[in-house]
């Protein structure tokens, strides 16, 4: 069964103190692990995909990345509007067809002027 | 234009009833996924839809959920019975042929008194 592990559950930051947030997976044959951000009452808004172990990925103030057993969000000078749950998800199976994702609990980080 | 459209946005029901949640993916999208998500947690597969077909249903928790896009466009989950427990955002995610990104919507919020 696939599992993802999301640490810490919540993050308090000042604003510019740089951090990272975990996401500790198995999976039988990893198809993508996804990042998404998550609002106060809205839907998860995606933000990267990473496939292969060492790939990385950046935008803004946020990069991904990627090892065989977890993958790192790391958070550079956080501004308090990148306060938000994110949440990891990890994607199995293979075909070419689209398959379900499985996320962990999110981190929620909150990000103080 | 505009992404993945749910309807109602918040469903209050008493316990027994039936309810019917709206989900209206972004045009050209052939993938289709409901998920469930309870506060604080993640969000939970509960079906996907290829098409027209429910390619994968295995999240169901019961026989009283049930889910169909007969155009293979909007797509109706239904709840028989319902519960306390089904109180949760019901979520929908849209993917398009070739892309494992999946996008979401805002959730429709059920509250079952």
């Amino acid at each position: 069964e696939d599992q993802v592990t999301q640490s810490p559950e919540a993050l308090r930051l000042q604003e510019g103190e740089s951090s990272s947030l975990n996401c500790s997976y198995t999976v039988s044959g990893l198809r993508g692990l996804f990042w998404y951000r998550q609002d106060p009452g809205k839907g998860p808004e995606f933000l990267f995909t990473l496939y292969s172990a060492g790939e990385e990925k950046e935008k803004e103030r946020l990069k991904a990345t990627l090892t065989k057993k977890e993958s790192f969000l790391h958070i550079t000078a956080p501004k308090p509007e990148d306060s938000a749950t994110y949440l990891c998800a990890v994607q199995a199976g293979s075909g070419g067809s689209n398959y379900k994702l499985t996320f962990g609990k999110g981190t929620l980080l909150t990000v103080n002027p | 234009g505009a992404g993945v459209s749910q309807t109602p946005s918040n469903k209050v029901t008493e316990k027994g009833k039936y309810v019917e949640l709206r989900c209206d993916p972004i045009s050209g999208h052939t993938a289709l996924y409901w998920y469930r998500q309870s506060l604080g947690q993640g969000p939970e597969f509960l079906i996907y839809f290829q098409g027209t077909g429910a390619a994968d249903d295995s999240g169901l928790p019961n026989d009283r959920f049930f889910a169909v896009r007969p155009e293979g466009s909007v797509s109706t989950l239904k709840i028989q019975r319902t519960e306390r427990g089904d109180s949760a955002v019901y979520l929908c995610a849209s993917s398009q042929q070739g892309s494992n990104i999946q996008y979401f919507g805002a959730g429709t919020r059920l509250s079952v008194l």
